[in-house]
C-alpha cells in the first residue's frame, strides 16, 4: 500500500545548526514526492518537490531535501536552522493509482530555539 | 499569478446548524480542486476532490457535502453540524495533469467550531 511516514512528532534544534526532518514512503514505481510547511492558523506552503534528477533538490526559505531510492527517503534539511522556521512539517507522496490525489505524512513539528 | 480565497476565516456554529464554506480561485482555469479538514492541529483529511464542475468525489462518509457550481468556485456544505465538525478546513488547487505541476496549493483555511 502506498503510505508516507514521518517517524518523529517534534524535531528540537538549536538556532544556527543544521535541521534534518526525516520521511519515508512506500509506493512502487517513481514517487512524486513533495514537502510542505505549516504556521500557525495558517494553509500549507508549498517548499519544494523530487519528480526526476538531482537527487538533492532546492526549495524555498533555503530549505533542501535529499531523494534516496535504496532507503525510500525524502528527508529535509537546511543547513542553519532559524527560530521562524520553527512550524509544523508535512512529507507527501504523489498518489499512486489516482494521481490527482496527495497522500500526506502526520506532520512533524519543528522547534528551533534561539 | 494565481490566488486561493477561503472564507470565512473564521465560524462558530451550533450543533444541528447548516455550514456553508466557500472556496474560489483566481489565475487559473479548470484546475483540480479539493477540501481537507486538520483536525487538532496536525494530520490532513481529504475530504472531497473535484475535476470539472459539477464532478465530486467523496473520500469520507460523512454529514457533509461539496459541490462545484463554477470552474474556480468550491464548496463544502452540512445540512446539520455536529460536535465532530470542529476543526481546520483547507481548500487546496492543482493543475490538471500534464498542464502544470503536480504539487497542490492551499488556501488560508477557515477554522469551524461546533459548540
Amino acid at each position: 500500500a502506498q503510505s508516507v511516514a514521518q517517524p518523529e512528532d517534534q524535531v528540537n534544534v538549536a538556532e544556527g545548526n543544521p535541521l534534518t526532518v526525516k520521511c519515508t514512503y512506500s509506493v512502487s514505481g517513481n514517487p512524486y514526492l513533495f514537502w510542505y510547511v505549516q504556521y500557525p492558523n495558517r494553509g500549507l506552503q508549498f517548499l519544494l518537490k523530487y519528480i526526476t534528477g538531482d537527487n538533492l533538490v532546492k526549495g524555498s526559505y533555503g530549505f533542501e531535501a535529499e531523494f534516496n531510492k535504496s532507503q525510500t527517503s525524502f528527508h529535509l534539511k537546511k543547513p542553519s536552522a532559524l527560530v521562524s522556521d520553527s512550524a509544523l512539517y508535512f512529507c507527501a507522496v504523489r498518489g499512486q493509482y489516482n494521481t490527482d490525489k496527495l497522500i500526506f505524512g502526520t506532520g512533524t513539528r519543528l522547534q528551533v530555539f534561539p | 499569478s494565481q490566488t486561493i480565497h477561503q472564507w470565512p476565516a473564521t465560524l462558530v456554529q451550533p450543533v444541528g446548524s447548516p455550514l456553508s464554506l466557500e472556496c474560489t480561485v483566481e489565475g487559473t482555469s479548470n484546475p483540480n480542486l479539493y477540501w481537507y479538514r486538520q483536525a487538532a492541529g496536525r494530520g490532513l483529511q481529504l475530504l472531497f476532490y473535484s475535476v470539472g464542475i459539477g464532478q465530486i468525489s467523496s473520500e469520507v462518509p460523512q454529514n457533509l457535502s461539496a459541490s462545484r457550481p463554477q470552474d474556480r468556485q468550491f464548496i463544502l456544505s452540512s445540512k446539520k453540524l455536529l460536535l465532530s465538525d470542529s476543526g481546520f478546513y483547507l481548500c487546496a488547487w492543482k493543475y490538471k495533469a500534464g498542464t502544470g505541476g503536480n504539487e497542490q496549493y492551499f488556501g488560508p483555511g477557515t477554522r469551524l467550531t461546533v459548540t
